[in-house]
């Protein structure tokens, strides 16, 4: 059972634009919704985390967005640039445990010049 | 500090070898945590590890096993390999949660293919 759903798979932006990639979750228990980003052959890397109490949370040209009452959230980057393109993962986790992560499928994003 | 390293990069094996999947960590985290992943499923948790001598199972443990027996290293075992296990294993490893934040930091990975 898919407890994350991401989308959309793999998304083209020109530089310069919006990149928005959404993610929705049912465990209504997740208290923890960190988004990775991976480069190719590397390993995974936090790039921006978000607790259910704030609706919005922005870092640079990073910024999540969360709708608690929907069960959403969705990772913005604004003015995208060619060493953006890498895969993005959102996850969901609890705090109060392991911080046990359930991951998205992941989005691979390509900035075209 | 080297953070999470993993050893081998790549690997090849025949159905049925065992093979066990090297991870160090120097960042003295309790936690850690053993993935894999596959084209377009993302991760799934495999096991992971609250401190030395403590391991749990994950959403995908069958074929896999741990231990812990330094703060240090979270070997992966894979024993009587299946095609089935063909894919990219991160390790991962965080502080104890809620001490400063929730950061998992991943290793580069091994790719194993199994033939």
């Amino acid at each position: 059972q898919q407890q994350v759903k991401q989308s959309p798979q793999s998304l083209i932006v020109q530089k310069g634009g919006i990149s928005i990639i959404n993610c929705a979750y049912e465990n209504t228990a997740f208290d923890y919704f960190p988004w990775y980003q991976q480069f190719p052959g590397k390993g995974p890397a936090l790039l921006i985390a978000i607790r259910p109490d704030v609706s919005e949370k922005k870092e640079g040209r990073f910024t999540i967005s969360f709708n608690k009452s929907a069960k959403q959230f969705s990772l913005h980057i604004m003015d995208s640039q060619p060493g953006d393109s890498a895969t993005y993962f959102c996850a969901a986790g609890y705090t109060g445990t392991a911080s046990k992560l359930t991951f998205g499928t992941g989005t691979r994003l390509q900035v075209t010049l | 500090n080297a953070g999470v390293t993993q050893t081998p990069k790549f690997r090849i094996l025949k159905i049925g070898q065992s093979m066990t999947l090297q991870c160090t960590q120097d960042m003295n985290h309790n936690y850690m945590y053993w993935y894999r992943q596959d084209p377009g499923m993302g991760l799934k948790l495999i096991y992971y590890s609250v401190g030395a001598g403590i391991t749990d199972k994950g959403e995908v443990p069958n074929g896999y096993n741990v231990s812990r027996s330094t703060t240090e290293d979270f070997p992966l075992r894979l024993e009587l390999a299946a095609p089935s296990q063909t894919s990219v294993y991160f390790c991962a490893s965080s502080r104890t949660p809620g001490t400063v934040s929730y950061e998992q930091y991943f290793g580069p990975g091994t790719r194993l293919t199994v033939t």
